[in-house]
């Protein structure tokens, strides 16, 4: 059983471009969660995506887009990009289920210059 | 607005030593409490968890508890090893669809 998997784990973009971070979910995992963690501080939630749909958001704005595949993988992509998003973007999968546990990647440090 | 505070930034014990994190919550919709260790280029790693409808549970060295009342839990180590060393998150969570919110983390470091 393979784990939560993100890639890639470093990522330089300049200010204004445009990201990618994608995200395999662990085997048998339904739902798959975004989260921005900023140094110092706890992640904070950017999206979860259940079965393909998106089914909550945090206070991101719309630049800040998601994906989920059949095979429950996902892609978080992020548009014009600024120097605040300079973060560590963490995936999350669990099944949809009461009281489960979410599993998590090892994230993308993603910096934007 | 901090839903979930860990007023502590760091924890420093002595090896074999208990070691006591502290989480605070506001939002009384919360119903179910977690705890992940995080180790530096890692993500967190599920620790232990815990329903509102009780107030403790334990597994092995690492033991939860929640004091609704106050909206408050706690983690135990007990007893602390060199290997506990990393950062502590405490999150809550309204239901199986909700987000996770998360604390600001307790770094903590085990001595010799």
């Amino acid at each position: 059983e393979t784990g939560v998997t993100q890639s890639p784990t470093h990522l330089i973009k300049t200010r204004g471009q445009q990201v990618t971070l994608r995200c395999s979910s662990q085997s048998g995992h339904n739902t798959v969660s975004w989260y921005q963690q900023a140094l110092g501080q706890g992640p904070q939630f950017i999206f979860q995506y259940y079965r393909e749909e998106e089914n909550g958001r945090g206070n991101f704005p719309p630049r800040f887009s998601g994906l989920q595949f059949p095979n429950y993988s996902s892609e978080l992509n992020v548009n014009a990009l600024e120097l605040d998003d300079s973060a560590l973007y963490l995936c999350a999968s669990k099944q949809a289920a009461q009281n489960t546990e979410a599993f998590f990647g090892q994230g993308t440090r993603l910096t934007v210059v | 607005d901090q839903q979930v505070k860990q007023n502590s930034p760091s924890l420093s014990v002595q090896e074999g030593r208990i070691s006591i994190l502290n989480c605070d919550y506001t939002n009384s919709m919360f119903d179910y409490f977690l705890w992940y260790k995080k180790y530096p280029a890692e993500g967190p790693t599920f620790l232990i968890s815990i329903s509102s409808i009780k107030d403790k549970n334990e597994d092995g060295r690492f033991t939860v508890f929640l004091n609704k009342s106050a909206k408050h839990l706690s983690l135990h180590i007990v007893p602390s090893q060199p290997g506990d060393s990393a950062v502590y998150f405490c999150a809550a969570q309204r239901d199986s669809w909700g987000k996770l919110q998360f604390g600001a983390g307790t770094q903590v470091v085990v001595t010799p």
